[in-house]
């Protein structure tokens, strides 16, 4: 079983409005988790990164939320565009060290319509 | 944009046959990787290296092999390629913050390999 789990699958919204992508996670111990923005045909991009001590972080248009207890992060994209069809990536680290180990999401795939 | 590259970016090629994929970075990172991503599926680390002349295979069981003999080139070859190989793979390299201890993996293009 993946320790780290997105929802939804896919996502299909019209420009211009906001949608939520979700990310649970088990992996244990915890350092940071990231989230990943992946075009199509191209390698996945940061978009945010957050230890155990932050519960929010925003880049723009995205803002991504962490509930360490619960093991759960968000992330919220505010006024869509079409440039934000891709998939979005779940990352979370088990330590900060040389020695960590990365664990990725399936991903969220976005599609946004004009 | 990362300073990281792969070439060629599609290839297709019978079975049995021997490829090399390409990846440099221009960024001075010791550390540096390949994944391995189908469709619809999460990433799957199947080398590592953390320097020159360091090799170590991942958490997924590859016949692929790589080498590290510059620290801005690390290629991956299949010695006879086979259907089953199908699939595209991402290079990466990676610094860490040295007062966070956090680590940026910044991730070429990716190679997409349909093996017949």
């Amino acid at each position: 079983k993946n320790q780290v789990e997105q929802s939804p699958q896919s996502l299909i919204i019209l420009e211009g409005k906001n949608c939520t992508l979700q990310c649970n996670y088990t992996v244990s111990p915890f350092s940071n988790l990231r989230w990943y923005k992946q075009d199509t045909g191209r390698g996945p991009v940061s978009l945010t990164i957050m230890t155990f001590s932050e519960n929010t972080k925003s880049n723009g248009r995205y803002t991504a939320t962490l509930d360490a207890d619960t093991k759960q992060s968000s992330l919220h994209i505010t006024a869509s565009q079409l440039s934000d069809s891709a998939s979005y990536i779940c990352v979370v680290s088990d330590r900060g060290s040389t020695l960590g180990r990365l664990y990725f999401g399936r991903g969220t795939q976005l599609t946004v319509w004009p | 944009e990362a300073d990281i590259y792969q070439t060629p970016r599609y290839l297709v090629i019978g079975t049995g046959k021997k490829i090399t994929l390409e990846c440099s970075q221009t960024m001075g990172h010791d550390k540096m990787y390949w994944y391995q991503q189908d469709p619809g599926m999460e990433l799957h680390l199947i080398h590592y290296s953390y320097g020159v002349n360091s090799t170590e295979k991942g958490d997924l069981s590859s016949e692929s092999t790589v080498s590290r003999i510059r620290t801005e080139h690390f290629p991956l070859t299949l010695e006879s390629a086979r259907p089953s190989h199908t699939s595209q793979y991402l290079c990466a390299s990676s610094r860490t913050d040295r007062t966070f201890l956090i680590e940026t993996q910044y991730f070429g293009p990716g190679t997409r390999l349909l093996v017949l």
